[in-house]
C-alpha cells in the first residue's frame, strides 16, 4: 500500500536557523512528490513538487526540497528560517496511475524568537 | 486564475439541518476532490471526480452526498450530521491523470468550509 512517512510530528527551530523537514515514500516506479504548507484554518498551498529531472528542486518562500530515489526520500529545506514558516508541513505522493494523492500525517514546525 | 473558491467559509448546523458546501475552479481542471481535516491531521480523501464523474468514495457515509454538476463546480450535501462531523472541509482540484504523462498533475486547494455540528 502506498505510504508517506514523516516521522518528525513536532519540529522547533530559532529564527534564521537552517530548517530540514524529513519525508520518506513508498515505493513507486514514477513518483510524484509534492510538498504542502498549510497556516491554521487555511488550506493548503503547494510550495514545491518533484516528477523527474534535476533532484534537487526549489520552491517559493526559499524553500528547497532533494529527491533521493536509494533512500526513498524527498526531504524539505530551508536556509533561514522566518516567523511566517510557522505553520503545517505534509507531504504528499501520487502516483501516475491514478488521480489519488496520499499525504504524510505531517510535521507542525514552531519558530521560536 | 489558479483560485479554488470555497463557500461558505464558515458553517454552523444542526443534526437534522440540511445545507450544501459549494467549491468552484476555473483552471479548466476535470479532477476535483473532496477532503476532510480534523485538527493536527492530514487531509482524509472523501470523493474524487474524474471529468465530472465519481471515481473515487472512500467509504463516506450516505449522509455526505456529493454532487459535481458541470467541469468547474463541486457540491457537497450535508444531511443529518453529527458531532463528530465537525472539522475543516477542503476542496482541491487537479488536471486529471489523462491530462499526459508530463503533467504533475498537482492539487490547488481551496480554503476550506469550517463546519461546525451541534
Amino acid at each position: 500500500a502506498q505510504s508517506v512517512t514523516q516521522p518528525d510530528i513536532h519540529i522547533t527551530v530559532s529564527e534564521g536557523a537552517s530548517l530540514e523537514l524529513r519525508c520518506n515514500y513508498s515505493y513507486g516506479a514514477t513518483p510524484y512528490l509534492f510538498w504542502y504548507v498549510q497556516s491554521p484554518g487555511q488550506g493548503l498551498q503547494l510550495l514545491l513538487k518533484y516528477f523527474s529531472g534535476d533532484t534537487l528542486v526549489q520552491g517559493i518562500k526559499g524553500f528547497e526540497a532533494e529527491f533521493k530515489r536509494s533512500q526513498s526520500s524527498f526531504n524539505l529545506r530551508k536556509p533561514s528560517v522566518h516567523w511566517s514558516d510557522a505553520a503545517e508541513y505534509f507531504c504528499a505522493e501520487k502516483y501516475d496511475t491514478g488521480n489519488q494523492f496520499y499525504f504524510g500525517t505531517g510535521t507542525s514546525l514552531t519558530v521560536i524568537p | 486564475d489558479t483560485e479554488v473558491t470555497q463557500t461558505p467559509k464558515h458553517l454552523v448546523m444542526g443534526m437534522t439541518n440540511k445545507k450544501s458546501l459549494k467549491c468552484e475552479q476555473h483552471m479548466g481542471h476535470r479532477a476535483m476532490y473532496w477532503y476532510k481535516q480534523k485538527a493536527k491531521k492530514p487531509p482524509e480523501l472523501m470523493f474524487v471526480y474524474s471529468y465530472e464523474k465519481l471515481s473515487i468514495n472512500e467509504s463516506v457515509p450516505s449522509r455526505f452526498s456529493p454532487e459535481c454538476p458541470n467541469s468547474s463546480l463541486l457540491n457537497l450535501h450535508l444531511h443529518a450530521l453529527q458531532p463528530e462531523d465537525s472539522a475543516l472541509y477542503l476542496c482541491a482540484s487537479s488536471q486529471d491523470r489523462l491530462a499526459g504523462a508530463n503533467s504533475y498533475n498537482e492539487q490547488f486547494f481551496g480554503p476550506g468550509t469550517r463546519l461546525t455540528v451541534l
